[in-house]
Parts: C-alpha cells; sequence; structure tokens
C-alpha cells in the first residue's frame, strides 16, 4: 500500500480481555517495528521483525504482550489480560531493510476501562 | 546503553523566531541520526535526517548539526510558521536494528 495502515483507529475495551492490533506496512518493507507512546510521552520500543522473524523482542513489557508477522506482511500485536497501564497509542512503522526511512502509521489508541 | 536525551521539553517561540532543539546520544556507533514530527491525532513523520559521515544538513527552513565528538545533534528549524507547531522527536539508530527516540520537544509557534 502506499502507507502504513493500522487498525482498528481506536479500541475500548475492559480490563481483563484481551486484543489485537493490525498492521500493514508499506509493500516490499522486511523490517517492521511496534511502539507505543503514552499520553504525552515518547516513543517506547517494543519489538522489531526482520522477515517474519524477531530479531529484537526487548521491549515487550510482560509476557501478556506477544507480536507475530506473517507472510513478510501483517503483523498482529497481542495483548492478553489488558490492563489499564496498557492505556497508549500503539504505532506501527516499517522501513525497506534498515532503521533508516522509518515510516509510521497512525496508531491505534488502546483504552483500557 | 541505549539512552537519547532531548531538551526543552516545551518550546514556545513567536512566528518569524528561530527554534533550536539539542539531542544527546549515548552509543558512539550510532551513524544515522533522524528527526520526527508528530502533529496531534497522527503518527511521526520523518523530515530530515543525518548520517555520521556529515556535520550538518539543510532542507529549506530546517537544518540539522552533528557533533561526533561530543554526541550531540541538534534541530534548527528559521522563520518558524504556526504550521510548525508539533511534537518534534530526535532518534538514533542505536545498535542498527531500530531507532531510539528522545523523549520529544513540543513547540509551539504563536502568531
Amino acid at each position: 500500500g502506499a502507507g502504513v495502515s493500522q487498525s482498528p483507529s481506536n479500541k475500548v475495551t475492559e480490563k481483563g480481555k484481551d486484543v489485537e492490533l493490525r498492521c500493514d506496512p508499506i509493500s516490499g518493507h522486511t523490517a517492521l517495528y511496534w511502539y507505543r507512546q503514552s499520553l504525552g510521552q515518547g516513543l517506547e520500543f517494543l519489538i522489531y521483525f526482520q522477515g517474519n522473524s524477531a530479531p529484537d523482542k526487548s521491549g515487550l513489557p510482560s509476557d501478556r504482550f506477544s507480536a507475530e508477522r506473517t507472510g513478510g506482511s501483517v503483523s498482529t500485536l497481542t495483548i492478553q489480560r489488558t490492563q489499564q497501564e496498557d492505556s497508549a497509542v500503539y504505532l506501527c512503522a516499517s522501513s525497506p531493510g534498515s532503521p533508516m526511512g522509518y515510516t509510521f502509521g497512525s496508531g491505534t489508541r488502546l483504552t483500557v476501562v | 546503553g541505549e539512552n537519547v536525551e532531548q531538551h526543552p521539553s516545551t518550546l514556545s517561540v513567536q512566528e518569524g523566531d528561530s527554534a533550536v532543539i539539542k539531542c544527546t546520544y549515548s552509543d558512539s556507533a550510532s551513524n544515522y541520526f533522524p528527526w520526527y514530527k508528530q502533529e496531534l491525532g497522527k503518527g511521526p513523520q520523518l523530515i530530515i535526517d543525518i548520517r555520521s559521515n556529515v556535520g550538518e544538513k539543510k532542507d529549506q527552513r530546517i537544518a540539522v548539526t552533528l557533533n561526533k565528538t561530543a554526541k550531540h545533534f541538534s534541530l534548527h528549524i528559521t522563520e518558524t510558521q504556526p504550521e510548525d507547531s508539533a511534537v518534534y522527536f530526535c532518534s538514533d539508530n542505536t545498535g542498527f536494528q531500530k531507532l531510539v527516540f528522545g523523549t520529544g520537544t513540543r513547540l509551539l509557534v504563536s502568531p
């Protein structure tokens, strides 16, 4: 596609429920990144994919967070048993194969009530 | 370790003035330093970047400078306009696999 697409754009969920966030990267971009941005805060790295493998998942906050990427394209970030502190904007970015030239999506705003 | 410090956290200027945002990185191996602009409700957008083999780069009203010895890099915006109001993030490619971002600077340009 022309840009990085994230869905849903907004998600409100009850505490304890599981959520799935989707990212469609730019076609042909082999690298895909997930970041979290809490209200008024900076960009916290979560996980990085090169193709379908995740060489760096050091930023995942707990074992409730997981991510996968299939076909070298779409990625899904899953948060199990959501907590209120998970409320944030989750941003996805893709690049041709290195950190240069990141393109971000518009994010998914997750609210846990 | 992976760390990029950014200041100021907020910056208010009058239209037409210049704005400068400064960052410091810790990984001497970093060789790529992009800057991103984030408008309300949108994802960050790349506005300019610099590689470690140059000391300065300009693109119209924006410029970035890099001092590798001091591990400092800065964003300069001249002749600021209200549409420059946004949050700006510096970053570096620590470990060459991902970007690590500063904490952001909220720039407000008043007409």
